[in-house]
C-alpha cells in the first residue's frame, strides 16, 4: 500500500517555540491532510491541503503542500502546553478516496 | 456540524465472546466510513470501508469474517469483532467523509477494546 514518510517521530520543545514536521511519499497525491490526536480520542483535522505549491494557515498553525505533490510540512508557532499531543499527516486516494496516515510525530511541549 | 458518534467509547470483553462498535453520523448522511485500528505509539491503519447497502471492502491481510461490517442506513455502520481475542485488544476508530460544503474527513473519538 501507500507509504508515508513522517518525521520527526517525537519532539520535546520548550512552551513559545515553534515546531515543524513534514511527510513525504514517493508517489503522487492531490490531497494532503494534517491532523491531531489526544490520548484516546479520534484524530481531529487542522488543515486540508487540495492545489500543489498552496500554503493554509490555521491560526499558529501553517502548512504547505509541495510543489512535487509528493510532500507536506506543518509548522506550529509559539507552541503553548495544549499543542501536545500526535500529529499525523493524511493523503486521500483510491477508488473510495480512503486516507492513508503517517507514522506520526509526538509532539510534547515543556513549560 | 459533521459529527460523528462512536460507541463504547471503551469495552472490555471475555476471550470468545463478540463485541459490536457503533458508527453514526449525527448531522449528515454518510454513505461511505471507513473503520480503522490503532495499536498502541502506531499509526491508523485502515481496516475496511463500509458501503451503505452493500458489503464492505476490506484491507488486505484483515479478515472479514472475524471483522463482520453493516451499513445498514445512511447514518449508521457497525463493526463487530467476533470471537475476540486478546491480540484483537486495540483502539478501533471510524470516520465518514464530510458532507459537501465541508473537507476532510470527520472521525469517532475511538473504542478502546480490551480481550481479557
Amino acid at each position: 500500500g501507500q507509504q508515508l514518510n513522517q518525521s520527526p517521530q517525537s519532539m520535546f520543545i520548550q512552551e513559545g517555540e515553534d515546531v515543524s514536521m513534514n511527510c513525504t511519499s514517493s508517489s503522487i497525491f492531490n490531497t494532503w491532510l494534517w491532523y491531531k490526536q489526544d490520548p484516546g480520542e479520534g484524530p481531529v483535522l487542522l488543515i486540508a491541503l487540495y492545489k500543489a505549491g498552496e500554503l493554509t494557515s490555521n491560526g499558529r498553525l501553517t502548512a504547505q503542500f509541495g510543489i512535487t505533490r509528493k510532500d507536506s510540512f506543518l509548522n506550529i508557532s509559539a507552541s503553548i502546553p495544549s499543542d501536545v499531543g500526535i500529529y499525523f499527516c493524511a493523503v486521500s486516494s483510491g477508488s473510495a478516496r480512503q486516507l492513508t496516515f503517517g507514522s506520526g510525530t509526538q509532539l510534547t511541549v515543556l513549560p | 456540524g459533521a459529527v460523528v458518534s462512536q460507541h463504547p467509547s471503551r469495552v472490555i470483553c471475555k476471550s470468545g465472546t463478540s463485541v459490536k462498535i457503533e458508527c453514526r453520523s449525527l448531522d449528515f448522511q454518510a454513505t461511505t466510513m471507513f473503520w480503522y485500528r490503532q495499536f498502541p505509539k502506531q499509526s491508523l491503519m485502515l481496516m475496511a470501508t463500509s458501503n451503505e447497502g452493500s458489503k464492505a471492502t476490506y484491507e488486505q491481510g484483515v479478515e472479514k469474517d472475524k471483522f463482520l461490517i453493516n451499513h445498514a442506513s445512511l447514518t449508521l455502520s457497525t463493526l463487530t469483532v467476533t470471537s475476540a481475542h486478546p491480540e484483537d485488544s486495540s483502539f478501533y476508530i471510524c470516520s465518514a467523509r464530510a458532507p459537501p460544503g465541508a473537507y476532510g474527513y470527520t472521525f469517532g473519538s475511538g473504542t478502546r477494546l480490551t480481550v481479557v
